[in-house]
């Protein structure tokens, strides 16, 4: 079963828009990722987050981790129509060094 | 570095074929990871390995399918005999020996596998 789930499942917003996608998990983390998939691409690095932390920037994007409720969120400000893509919530635990996915939010921004 | 080199990009076979996937990760990077994605269930990991050790290969479905990293820059994954169940874009990624606790992937292109 998926560690992580993501809504919404697809978003669709006009170009300047902000767009945030949300994940929740089940079990302890060291870590959270978000990843951009491309259409008919491999997964890219976006960011990550530590379980110690409760914010970060990087360029337009902010993700925050909120631990107690085990759920993360990524806002994608002044959204560009480069910007549709699916992304994906990963999680890591203690020992294992495998990610594991979200199911994924399918952003669309509309120019 | 050309990143992580998949091959196959696309394969089309039969039900009963035998399918290889091939995979070379980024140089120095020591562990490598092999995932399926699917639209029913999304982003599954099969098998990692450290050091090309089998590490954890709890998420192999079935017996069909088996894995190998005979060295550090080559990994195969084979599906002997393939069904049409088993069609699905199939990701391989690599990561570097861990620095602060921190594990970030780095995906190759995918194979995109269609069993008729």
């Amino acid at each position: 079963s998926q560690q992580g789930e993501e809504d919404p499942q697809a978003l669709s917003i006009q170009e300047g828009e902000n767009a945030t996608m949300n994940c929740s998990y089940k079990t302890s983390i060291n870590n959270l990722q978000w990843y951009r998939q491309n259409s008919g691409r491999g997964l890219v690095h976006l960011i990550l987050i530590r379980s110690n932390e409760r914010e970060k920037h990087s360029g337009r994007l902010r993700v925050t981790l909120d631990t107690s409720k085990k759920s993360s969120s990524l806002l994608i400000t002044a959204s560009r129509a480069a910007d549709t893509a699916s992304y994906f919530c990963a999680t890591d635990g203690t020992g294992r060094r495998a990610l594991t996915f979200g199911s994924g939010t399918r952003l669309q921004v509309q120019p | 570095d050309a990143g992580v080199i998949q091959s196959p990009r696309h394969e089309v076979t039969e039900m009963g074929q035998e399918v290889t996937l091939r995979c070379k990760p980024i140089s120095g990077h020591d562990y490598l990871f092999w995932y399926r994605q699917t639209m029913m269930r999304g982003l599954e990991l099969l098998i990692y390995f450290n050091n090309n050790v089998p590490i954890d290969d709890s998420g192999m479905p079935e017996d069909r399918f088996s894995a190998k990293m005979p060295n550090a820059s080559f990994s195969t994954l084979k599906i002997q005999p393939s069904e049409p169940r088993d069609s699905a874009v199939y990701f391989c990624a690599s990561s570097p020996p861990q620095t602060g606790g921190a594990n970030v992937l780095t995906f190759g292109a995918g194979s995109r596998l269609t069993v008729l």
